[in-house]
């Protein structure tokens, strides 16, 4: 049974960075697409952007600025950079795995349980 | 991107009876969508893809349907842990993917 776990600072000042790590057990990073989606408070779903194992990446364009998402395959981790941070990145994220449906995208199998990070002074 | 929009925002149904719950996308996603079924606490679980596929373990209760900019969930003879929010998200047009904004169903 895949598993993921995200771990990393619950609370991050503004103008910082925030980083978070996954790390996948029950499983290889290998041959999947992992993504960072995000929760609001008031429970709209945010995708981040995802890391191929290859290393490859695809970020949402409205965050794309700001965001990195790597991969470590040797530690069956990936991970998540966001720069500048304000009080509006204040959500729950989430890493999940995506399954490619054919040429078209990915629907999540897979989720963390989620990591809580608030952005406040 | 392509706007998801789940109506109703909450759905008052007894247990035993059942549920319909809607997702309508500004533009054509073909049959690239998914369902999510989230309890507080827990992170979103996948109950459909491909629109109409019920994922691994998921009890046949739930169906999906439709395609192009209209999808339907029907749950059957709702269980009390059925009682949760459910999103749906499109993978045809992207990045991003994008989510509705959820569907809650409570106990009437």
């Amino acid at each position: 049974q895949v598993q993921l776990q995200e771990s990393g600072p619950g609370l991050v000042k503004p103008s910082e960075t925030l980083s978070l790590s996954c790390t996948v057990s029950g499983g290889s990073i290998g041959s999947y697409y992992w993504s960072w989606i995000r929760q609001y408070p008031g429970k709209g779903l945010e995708w981040i952007g995802y890391v191929f194992y290859t290393g490859s990446t695809f970020y949402n364009p409205s965050l794309k600025s700001r965001v990195t998402v790597s991969v470590d395959t040797s530690k069956n981790q990936f991970s998540l950079k966001m720069t500048s941070v304000t009080a509006a990145d204040t959500a729950k994220y989430y890493c999940a795995r995506g399954s490619r449906d054919g040429y078209f995208g990915d629907h999540f199998d897979y989720w963390g349980q989620g990591a809580m990070v608030t952005v406040s002074s | 991107e392509t706007v998801m929009t789940q109506s109703p925002g909450t759905l008052s149904v007894s247990p035993g009876e059942g549920a319909t719950l809607s997702c309508r996308a500004s533009q054509s996603v073909s049959s690239n969508l998914a369902w999510y079924q989230q309890k507080p606490g827990q992170p979103p679980r996948l109950l459909i893809y491909g629109a109409s596929t019920r994922a691994t373990g998921i009890p046949a209760r739930f169906s999906g349907s439709g395609s192009g900019t209209e999808f339907t969930l029907t749950i059957v003879s709702l269980q009390s842990e059925d009682f949760a929010v459910y999103y749906c998200q499109q993978y045809n047009d992207w990045p991003p993917y994008t989510f509705g904004q959820g569907t809650k169903l409570e106990i009437k």
